[in-house]
């Protein structure tokens, strides 16, 4: 599977849009894209996954670079419970989620 | 709908002691996942199992730990002898047809070695 990078953490206001980046340059073509995030002392909780095009679900969005080389998880406004790590994970065959260390977000109140 | 179950929440056990860690999927979920978490680290995979199958355990230690997921009852993940270097977050998930399914997880065991 494909290797990720990420920044090790990031801020944001809250109320504010957040746009996590990760890159993952050695991606194939049947790779997905799965994003997932970790809050203190709790298990991962899915976010979202995508292969080419952009998706949208409830909790946020998620934009694919044409080249599929880097992803961006957006959240649309930040609230105080989204402080958590934010994973991307690059898979082809879901038995084996690399996590990484993340992205840990905090949100300014 | 519950979601993945795992107990106990903490564990304490002393060094040469057996640890059992259990995990009940979500209902219908046929597809289960162990992975380890280091303090300061992500997680790491370990086993993928599928009811009464090891599906890929390349992750798993090579002495002491093991994993079942019997036809009826939860996966059990247990580990031997323990040592200091177990000591870490152990998370389940489980996910409904495997492959790039959505995985679920649970909130985890913390096991502690004294």
């Amino acid at each position: 599977d494909a290797k990720t990078t990420q920044p090790n953490s990031m801020e944001s206001n809250e109320e504010e849009p957040v746009h996590l980046p990760c890159n993952h340059s050695t991606i194939s073509g049947t790779d997905y894209i799965h994003w997932y995030r970790q809050l203190p002392s709790q298990g991962p909780e899915y976010v979202i996954h995508g292969l080419t095009s952009n998706v949208n679900n409830r909790m946020a969005s998620l934009a694919i670079a044409e080249d599929r080389k880097s992803s961006t998880l957006i959240l649309h406004r930040a609230t105080l419970r989204d402080a958590a790590v934010y994973y991307c994970i690059v898979s082809n065959t879901g038995n084996q989620f690399y996590f990484g260390t993340g992205t840990s977000l905090t949100v300014i109140p | 709908n519950a979601g993945v179950m795992q107990n106990p929440r903490h564990l304490v056990r002393r060094r040469g002691q057996e640890a059992r860690l259990r995990c009940s999927p979500m209902k219908g979920h046929s597809h289960v996942y162990w992975y380890r978490q280091l303090p300061e680290e992500g997680l790491k995979f370990m086993v993928y199992l599928q009811k009464e199958n090891i599906i890929d355990e390349s992750g798993m230690p090579k002495e002491r730990f093991s994993a079942e997921f019997p036809k009826e009852g939860p996966s059990i993940l247990r580990i031997q002898q323990v040592v200091r270097g177990d000591s870490a977050a152990y998370f389940c998930a489980s996910s409904l047809a495997g492959g790039l399914d959505t995985q679920y997880f649970g909130p985890g065991t913390r096991l502690t070695v004294l």
